[in-house]
């Protein structure tokens, strides 16, 4: 079974600077998907960005980029010139390539200091 | 494009008692899920379907929880009786099968168990 794991339970950033958030998983599989998604306080998960494990190229969505390292497992989120709106709970997720369904890990929540 | 429909938005029950949940998908999106969020944790598939058939429920509690989905379209999850480890937002997603589409959530809805 695939696991995801979020080791740091919160961040704190100051406005216009910039923070990584980690997240590693296990599988054993060879191709698969790999998303980020933003909770704020509105319940409602919103998709930040998505990373095709087989594309070496690391996806990029604005002022949010990801560190894929496949043979490490490992998929970290850079939010640059954070700003108060990206003030949420931020949730790695893995997807197989057969099965649509995502699992999570247990989140961390990040702060924006104005 | 409507998003996903979830409704009611709160609820407070006593242990013991039932509780529905109800969910409408983006139109067109054979898969649905429901997924149950403790506090403080990620999300954990309950249940997924296609169409109107489930293809996953391997962590349904299925002495208490049943979920239908009738006519491949709007969904329902239930829970009776209810216990206080209930207590949880129960989000509702949709998706297209095929492709690296991530999943689209609806609002969520947050239930208390006293």
């Amino acid at each position: 079974a695939q696991t995801v794991t979020q080791s740091q339970p919160e961040m704190s950033v100051q406005e216009a600077e910039t923070v990584t958030l980690s997240c590693t998983y296990d599988t054993s599989e060879s191709d698969y998907y790999l998303f980020w998604y933003k909770q704020p306080p509105s319940r409602q998960m919103i998709l930040v960005i998505r990373q095709e494990a087989y594309k070496q190229q690391n996806a990029t969505e604005n002022r949010f980029s990801v560190n894929f390292q496949k043979a490490a497992k490992s998929f970290s989120l850079k939010i640059s010139d954070s700003q108060l709106g990206d003030a949420a709970m931020y949730f790695c997720a893995y997807r197989g390539l057969l099965n649509s369904k995502l699992t999570f890990g247990k989140g961390i929540t990040l702060s924006v200091r104005p | 494009e409507a998003g996903v429909a979830q409704s009611p938005r709160y609820k407070i029950i006593e242990k013991r008692q039932s509780v529905a949940f109800w969910c409408n998908p983006i139109s067109g999106h054979a898969t649905l899920y429901w997924y149950q969020q403790i506090l403080g944790q990620g999300p954990k598939l309950l249940i997924q379907f296609q169409n109107n058939g489930v293809v996953d429920d391997s962590q349904l509690p299925k002495d208490r929880f049943s979920a239908e989905r009738l006519k491949g379209v709007d969904s329902t999850l239930k829970i009776q009786p209810a216990k206080l480890e209930d207590s949880a937002v129960y989000l509702c997603a949709s998706s297209l099968e095929a492709g690296p589409f991530g999943l689209h959530f609806g609002n969520g809805t947050r239930l208390t168990v006293t």
